[in-house]
C-alpha cells in the first residue's frame, strides 16, 4: 500500500492565485511527521514545510502552508500568491515514528507550472 | 559550510559493471538516506542508516548494496544486478533525536546511465 499519495500529477495556477496541492497518507505509527519540499528542474530537493503529528496548529512558512486534517490523513500544501519561481515539482513525504522505522517516504509528486 | 556532497554528478557505467555512489556530510547527522528518482517520477527509497554499522533496506534494494563505516560517509554501490539502472540518485542525511521534526537535507544527485 502507498503510504504517500499524491493524486495530481499536474497542477496549473495563474501567477498571484493561490493553489492547493493535495497528499494523502498512511501509517499507524501515533507519533509522525510530515514535510514538502521543491525540486527544481535543476534537481535540487529544498525544504519547504514541516507538520508534526501532535500539532495543533496547521504549520505556515511564508507563502506556504499546510492545511492538516489528521482524522482524514491529509496534509495539503497551500502555496499562496503564485510566482513564476514556484513552477517545479512538489514531494510530500512523510517520516514514521519507531514502529514505522524511521523511514522517510516520498510521494509521486505534482508538477505545478505557474502562468502569466 | 555544511552540508552533503555527492560525487560524481554524472556518471555512465557500461552493462555489467559494478559502480559505487559517493555521499559525504558533515552535518554530524546520524541518518542517512539513498533514493532512487526515475523521470517524472518520486522518490523511492533505497536503502537508510540510521547509525554507524547499522542499515535497513528500503522499497527498492535489489541490485543495491551500501556501507556505513563512517558517520559522514553512505557509499551506494550499483550492482550488475540491478536491470535498470539509469536513474537519478539522491543521497539524503537527517539528525535524529526524540523530535521527529528534522527535515532531511539533500545531496545534488548523481545522474547515472547505463551505456
Amino acid at each position: 500500500a502507498q503510504k504517500i499519495t499524491q493524486t495530481q500529477p499536474g497542477m496549473f495556477v495563474q501567477e498571484k492565485e493561490a493553489v492547493t496541492l493535495d497528499c494523502t497518507y498512511d501509517t499507524s505509527d501515533q507519533s509522525y511527521g510530515l514535510f514538502w519540499y521543491k525540486q527544481p528542474s535543476s534537481g535540487e530537493m529544498i525544504f519547504l514545510i514541516y507538520q508534526g503529528s501532535y500539532d495543533e496548529q496547521n504549520a505556515t512558512e511564508g507563502r506556504y502552508s499546510l492545511n492538516f486534517q489528521k482524522a482524514r490523513k491529509s496534509a495539503n500544501l497551500v502555496i499562496s500568491a503564485s510566482q513564476l519561481g514556484d513552477s517545479a515539482m512538489y514531494f510530500c513525504a512523510m517520516r514514521e515514528g519507531l514502529r514505522g522505522g524511521n523511514k522517510l517516504t516520498f510521494g509521486t509528486g505534482t508538477q505545478l507550472k505557474v502562468e502569466l | 559550510d555544511g552540508g552533503i556532497t555527492q560525487s560524481p554528478k554524472y556518471l555512465f557505467r557500461k552493462e555489467g559493471q559494478n559502480v559505487t555512489l559517493s555521499c559525504e556530510q558533515n552535518l554530524n547527522h546520524d541518518a542517512m538516506y539513498w533514493y532512487r528518482q526515475d523521470p517524472g517520477q518520486g522518490l523511492r527509497l533505497i536503502y537508510y542508516s540510521q547509525i554507524v554499522n547499522d542499515f535497513q533496506k528500503g522499497d527498492i534494494a535489489e541490485g543495491y548494496s551500501v556501507s556505513r563505516e563512517k558517520k559522514e560517509s553512505f557509499p551506494l554501490t550499483v550492482t550488475s544486478a540491478q536491470k535498470n539502472p539509469t536513474a537519478f540518485y539522491l543521497c539524503a542525511s537527517r539528525a535524529t533525536g526524540w523530535g521527529l521534526n528534522t527535515e532531511a537535507f539533500f545531496g545534488q544527485g548523481t545522474r547515472l546511465t547505463v551505456v
